[in-house]
């Protein structure tokens, strides 16, 4: 497997239990923020994401919440499986600062151990 | 199949020995870019390009080149590398470069270790 992912923050959870993932950002003027979730040997697949007017967004099985006034942004994932396990990514986008195209700035990540 | 191709995957190479890493796309996705990943640091964008002719440099540009001759391709160039570059590099690319998030597909990573 890779090596990213050997000096991250692991999260280990029990197989079935609810796994939250936090992240803080840095700029308050971002307007949108996305998870992204890489496997081991894979690029960074995107999850989900929520824009900045938005405090809460919720998919399949997943749910991203947004504080703004701590600059914080959490990954909830609910009954997580085994093939949860991975690196999860945030990064906030700041397209007004680049003129226009989208401008990634990515976290650090934290790797989720899923245990049976 | 919609999909971001890079190759090699794996390459170890000597310092200042130049070197290659192909990038193509099959969805016709005009912004393209280039970012690397080390430990610790998440992904940092080396270069994009807007289209086809038009590249600019991203956060970390120093010692990569790049080229956009046709859409579907956009090979990054290490014209001398330097261990500083052993990382893993990721391609990308999305429709436009103001897309939404969720239209940016990640090829599946180039390993790179210079000795």
């Amino acid at each position: 497997g890779e090596s990213v992912g050997l000096h991250l923050p692991t999260l280990s959870v029990q197989e079935g239990d609810n796994s939250i993932i936090n992240c803080a950002y840095s700029n308050s003027a971002s307007d949108y923020f996305i998870w992204y979730k890489q496997e081991s040997g894979k690029g960074p697949q995107f999850i989900i994401d929520i824009r900045s007017n938005m405090d809460k967004r919720q998919g399949q099985r997943v749910t991203v919440l947004l504080n703004k006034t701590v600059k914080h942004l959490s990954l909830q994932i609910a009954a997580t499986q085994p093939g949860d396990s991975a690196v999860y990514f945030c990064a906030e986008n700041r397209s007004w600062f680049s003129g226009g195209y989208n401008k990634l700035i990515f976290g650090a990540g934290t790797r989720l151990a899923v245990h049976p | 199949e919609a999909q971001v191709t890079q190759n090699p995957r794996y390459l170890i190479t000597v310092t200042g020995k130049k070197l290659t890493v192909t990038c193509s796309q099959n969805m016709n996705h005009e912004y393209m870019s280039w970012y690397r990943q080390d430990p610790g640091l998440g992904l940092r964008q080396i270069y994009y390009s807007m289209n086809v002719e038009v590249t600019d440099k991203g956060d970390v540009p120093e010692g990569y080149k790049v080229s956009r001759k046709e859409k579907r391709n956009f090979p990054l160039i290490l014209e001398s590398p330097s261990p500083n570059q052993t990382s893993l590099y990721f391609c990308a690319s999305s429709p436009t470069a103001g897309g939404a998030p969720d239209t940016q597909y990640f090829g599946p990573g180039t390993r790179l270790t210079v000795l």
